[in-house]
């Protein structure tokens, strides 16, 4: 099984709403990745844990908050998002992140957010 | 800075041709480079991804290649179908920094039955 699914597929929320972006993967990977896709626009990585530690923030705003509660579950937690927010939100996980192992990153489908 | 190039930006072919696309990146301390292809508002789907120390990878009617030396990969795309069309994008996997892809801005494939 080499899938790693993402819920909801879609999200619409205002800008003082609470809202979570939810990743699971059962593959045994021990890295997990968020990246953010604006359109026509390759995806940008925003946050990467490894052994449910984050490992890498890259400078992204406190507005986003980043969960790993186990090995299997990453969650973005969203709290007054801004219209330029709007985007689709994919996770990624693999072996690891140890550049001398054999890690391919695999992706969900994505969950496309749209901030009014 | 690793930059990673994409060329061409958009592709239209008629169905049957061969194709490559290229990628290319400024600094060759790569771990390994990965190809992706995206359809129109979904996910990435990995299609193959080379070590560092391969030359290339084959699977089913792709074939990538890797020369870091001169730092650029081709995804050969052989018989191309109307199910190819997609966004193609390539992504090195930089030394010493915790697992990070920089990606190219992709190609865009449209092969026209």
């Amino acid at each position: 099984d080499t899938e790693v699914t993402q819920t909801p597929k879609h999200l619409v929320m205002g800008m003082t709403n609470k809202k979570s972006l939810k990743c699971e993967q059962h593959m045994g990977h021990r890295a997990m990745y968020w990246y953010k896709q604006k359109a026509k626009k390759p995806p940008e990585l925003m946050f990467v844990y490894s052994y449910e530690k984050l490992s890498i923030n890259e400078s992204v705003p406190s507005r986003f908050s980043p969960e790993c509660p186990n090995s299997s579950l990453l969650n973005l937690h969203l709290h007054a998002l801004q219209p330029e927010d709007s985007a689709l939100y994919l996770c990624a996980s693999s072996n690891t992140v140890s550049g001398e192992s054999y890690n391919e990153q695999f992706f969900g489908p994505g969950t496309r957010l749209t901030v009014l | 800075k690793q930059e990673v190039t994409q060329i061409p930006a958009a592709l239209s072919v008629p169905e049957g041709e061969n194709l490559v696309l290229n990628c290319s990146f400024t600094d060759s301390a790569i771990y390994n480079l990965q190809w992706f292809r995206q359809d129109p508002g979904k996910g990435l789907t990995s299609l193959l991804l080379i070590q560092s120390s391969q030359r290339e990878q084959t699977s089913g009617r792709l074939n990538a290649s890797l020369d870091k030396s001169s730092g650029r990969s081709t995804l050969y795309i052989a018989a191309s179908q109307p199910g190819d069309s997609a966004t193609y994008l390539c992504a090195v996997k930089v030394s010493n920094q915790g697992g990070k892809l920089i990606f190219g801005q992709g190609t865009e494939l449209s092969v026209k039955p």
